[in-house]
């Protein structure tokens, strides 16, 4: 019974298309996040969303978008999509915002030609 | 700026002995340090955490030892096993902030059988 489950696994597409990356966790927690895996495996934060509040990184362009239909879904869209933006996006989800253990998706590699 | 950083990118062990995997931050705010585990096309699996009150924090064959004046935490695993074979990340954060975890770039440990 998967806790944090993200979809696609794998995402091909070219530059300049839209895409979105679903998230979904069934743990009843309050706080989702997106990080990004970049090539040289340097995981880092992208955005954190509690009870409609979100938080974001300031160094993340605005071409990602997350979007929070329910509490247990942050589905992050992506706006003409560049080569740099070829990673992996792993989402994870915490207790409360105060929560430190987060729990991991299983990423979503994205690989934009 | 990487705040967190985990210089050896790889660490081979003998099965039945000691794996020390490093950790160095830079952020004197940060008050709060996990491990994280992950195996290939996987995400990223809590293992162990220590907050900056203690120096020292067991969970069976994981321990992690905090040394604050050194801004240096290592996880020891005793014995180790080749199930243990994984991505070993160390992450960060400050609990007075947005719970954003700060990631190393992580160590690949290989057990030897």
């Amino acid at each position: 019974d998967t806790a944090v489950s993200q979809t696609p696994k794998y995402l091909v597409t070219q530059m300049g298309n839209d895409k979105s990356i679903k998230c979904e966790q069934n743990l009843g927690h309050d706080t989702m996040y997106w990080y990004k895996q970049d090539s040289k495996k340097f995981l880092k934060i992208m955005f954190s969303y509690n009870n409609k509040e979100l938080i974001i990184n300031e160094t993340v362009p605005n071409r990602f978008s997350p979007k929070s239909p329910d509490k247990a879904h942050l589905n992050l869209h992506i706006n003409s999509l560049e080569l740099g933006d070829s990673a992996v996006y792993f989402c994870a989800s915490s207790q409360g915002a105060d929560s430190d253990t987060q729990y991991f998706g299983p990423g979503t590699r994205l690989t934009v030609l | 700026d990487q705040q967190v950083k985990q210089n050896s990118p790889s660490l081979s062990v003998q099965e039945g002995r000691i794996s020390i995997l490093n950790c160095d931050y830079t952020n004197s705010m940060f008050d709060y340090f996990l491990w994280y585990k992950k195996y290939p096309a996987e995400g990223p699996t809590f293992l162990i955490s220590i907050s900056s009150i203690k120096d020292k924090n067991e969970d069976g064959r994981f321990t992690v030892f905090l040394n604050k004046s050194a801004k240096h935490l290592s996880l020891h695993i005793v014995p180790s096993q080749p199930g243990d074979s994984a991505v070993y990340f160390c992450a960060a954060n400050s609990l007075t902030g947005a719970n954003n975890l700060f990631f190393g770039t992580g160590t690949r440990l290989t057990v030897i059988p």
